[in-house]
Parts: structure tokens; sequence; C-alpha cells
């Protein structure tokens, strides 16, 4: 149950786009298509904007998307907008659960 | 919608116990698995305990294996944490969280237990 590794830290300006990786193992992220992502704002509840690697839940922008290849998955924000600071979470589900260290985004 | 709200947590002393609740409303809580996901103040999320609808599979984290036990209540729309021997290191936010299909959905608010003699 080893976490997944993620960049600490993400900048971009407004309207530009990032990508955030995460890479695991073939026993996790490369296993399975059932990676997730998670936003958090400082002081709140993660919120669900990715999964199964690229599907959005509904009410999320379609500014976010994600995908895989191999071991490693990446979540991309286009349009960067001011509200998108914010702690960026991977996680990969098998009988258990792993998530990724976590990636601070800063909109500069 | 979907509502989660977990019972006040607290200070409690090591190797002391404390069971967190989780109310959960706004969905037919016996049709889906429940987790804990835990975060230490200012670390990221770690992922604690897994239980199926029916309460009949469990899964946790090997930190916390012997310790944590989680458990449901179906009749009562609610799910639970026991948490025996509790160390410091145990300090944390923990947040009660919806499973659908290999995704957690929905989470709660989180409460603040905090082990400190």
């Amino acid at each position: 149950q080893s976490a997944l590794t993620q960049p600490a830290s993400v900048s971009g300006s407004p309207g530009q786009s990032i990508t955030i990786s995460c890479t695991g193992t073939s026993s996790d992220v490369g296993g399975y298509d059932y990676v997730s992502w998670y936003q958090q704002h400082p002081g709140k509840a993660p919120k669900l904007m990715i999964y199964d690697v690229s599907n959005r839940p509904s009410g999320v922008s379609n500014r976010f998307s994600g995908s895989k290849s191999g071991n490693t998955a990446s979540l991309t924000i286009s349009g960067l907008q001011a509200e998108d600071e914010a702690d960026y979470y991977c996680s990969s589900y098998t009988t258990s659960v792993v998530f990724g260290g976590g990636t601070r985004l800063t909109v500069l | 919608q979907v509502q989660l709200v977990e019972s006040r947590g607290g200070v409690v002393q090591p190797g002391r116990s404390l069971r967190l609740s989780c109310a959960a409303s706004g969905f037919t809580f016996s049709r889906y698995g429940m987790h804990w996901v835990r975060q230490a103040p200012g670390k990221g999320l770690e992922w604690v305990a897994v239980i199926s609808y029916d309460g009949n599979k469990k899964y946790y984290a090997d930190s916390v294996k012997g310790r944590l036990t989680i458990s449901r209540d179906n009749s009562k729309n609610t799910l639970f944490l026991q948490m025996n021997s509790l160390r410091a290191e145990d300090t944390a936010v923990y947040y009660c969280a919806k499973d659908q299909m290999a995704t957690i959905d929905y989470w709660g608010q989180g409460t603040l237990v905090t082990v400190s003699s």
C-alpha cells in the first residue's frame, strides 16, 4: 500500500493549461482503470473531479480531463482559473484505496 | 442530496478509545459501500478502511489493522469507526465517504480527532 507519486507543486497563469502526474505500479494504476482525482480547497472536504481515469462527474467543468499511460495517470486542467488553486490528489482503487501524496496547484 | 455528517471528534489520551459515527442521508445507504479516510494536520489523504454495502466485507490500511474497526447499521443509516489503542499518529481529520463503483464520490465535512495527553 505505498502512496502514489505526485509532484509536490505545480503552477500556471490564468488561461494556461497544466498537467499533474500520478505514478504507481502495475499493481494499482497500471493494472486497473480505477484512477480518480480529487480537488481539495483549504479547510474543505475533497471533491471528486475525475473517476475511472477519464470520466467527469456531473457538474464538473470540462476544463478538467484525465488520462493514463502505463503506470502513470495524469490530470490536465485547461484554461486555468483562480478558483482552481487547490490541492489535488489522485487515487487508485483495488480492494483497498491508495492516494497520491497530493499536488499544490498555484495560479499565478 | 447526499449528506454525510460525522460526529464530533475531540481530544483523547494515548491508549484510550473513541467511536466516530457518520449519519447518511439523501441516498439508499444500504446499497453502497462506505469508507473512512483521514488527513493528519498539514498532510495528505490516507485511506483507513472500507465496508461493503451489507457489512460482510471489510478492508483496512495496514497502519490501522487490529486497532480500528469499521462497522455499519443499515437500519439507522449510520457508519461507525471504533478506534482503540489510540496513538499520537492517529491525530487527523476523519472523513466519512460514500463508495460508488471503484471511486469515492461524496465526502462528509470531516471531524478532528486529537490524540494527546
